[in-house]
């Protein structure tokens, strides 16, 4: 069975920096094109990046320059790093994985809260 | 990377059929046959319905089916149930390596 375990959200005073983690079992992260989406709260979804099993990563122009997308292959794991955190960042995370293809994911976390506040 | 456009609402009957627009641009819906859809009810993570416009993955239901004309793709659940009840979003493939998601439409069985 796939499973996808977000970790790492929190509160988070605006100008700081967060890193979040998906952890994968029953799934190779580095074999699969993985993303990440986010959810304001009572908003809707927003994609936020992606990486291709070759390791490169694309970004939403929204968090370009500021979030970096990565993965350990030993620790079958998805980063997100963010930095320069903003109030409009605050949102739900979810990651999320796919075997076949960079425009649909069968596979998704439950996410992790991300608060941007002073 | 503007939103997809999707009405905020969409009721209907048990038993009945309802459908669920998305409406991209030439750049996007219009472009590519790369549009899908996803289930989320709340607190739950979201769910795939559909992919490549009319695709669906296993295990979903028959009920769902997928289609596309010009710049506007469509949703339609067909026989409706209670536990259809969820909010609803398109998403698709915007070129360069990036994805745009729809505003979402929250679906109620009256």
């Amino acid at each position: 069975e796939v499973q996808l375990v977000e970790s790492g959200g929190g509160l988070i005073q605006p100008g700081g920096s967060l890193r979040l983690s998906c952890t994968a079992s029953g799934f190779t992260v580095s074999s699969n094109y993985m993303t990440w989406v986010r959810q304001a709260p009572g908003k809707g979804l927003e994609w936020v990046s992606l990486i291709y099993t070759g390791g490169s990563t694309h970004y939403a122009d929204s968090v370009k320059g500021r979030f970096t997308m990565s993965r350990d292959r030993s620790k079958n794991t998805l980063y997100l790093q963010m930095d320069s955190l903003r109030a409009e960042d605050t949102a739900m995370y979810y990651c999320a994985g796919s075997l076949s293809s960079v425009n649909w994911f069968n596979y998704w976390g439950q996410g992790t809260l991300v608060t941007v506040s002073s | 990377q503007s939103a997809l456009t999707q009405p905020a609402s969409v009721s209907g009957s048990p038993g009945q059929s309802i459908t669920i627009s998305c409406t991209g641009t030439s750049s996007d819906v219009g472009y590519y046959n790369l549009v899908s859809w996803y289930q989320q009810h709340p607190g739950k993570a979201p769910k795939p319905m559909i992919y490549e416009v009319s695709k669906r993955p296993s295990g979903v239901s028959n009920r769902f089916s997928g289609s596309k004309s010009g710049n506007t793709a469509s949703l339609t659940i067909s026989g409706l149930q209670a536990e259809d009840e969820a909010d609803y979003y398109c998403c698709s493939y915007a070129g360069s390596s990036t994805l745009v998601f729809g505003g979402g439409t929250k679906l109620t069985v009256l």
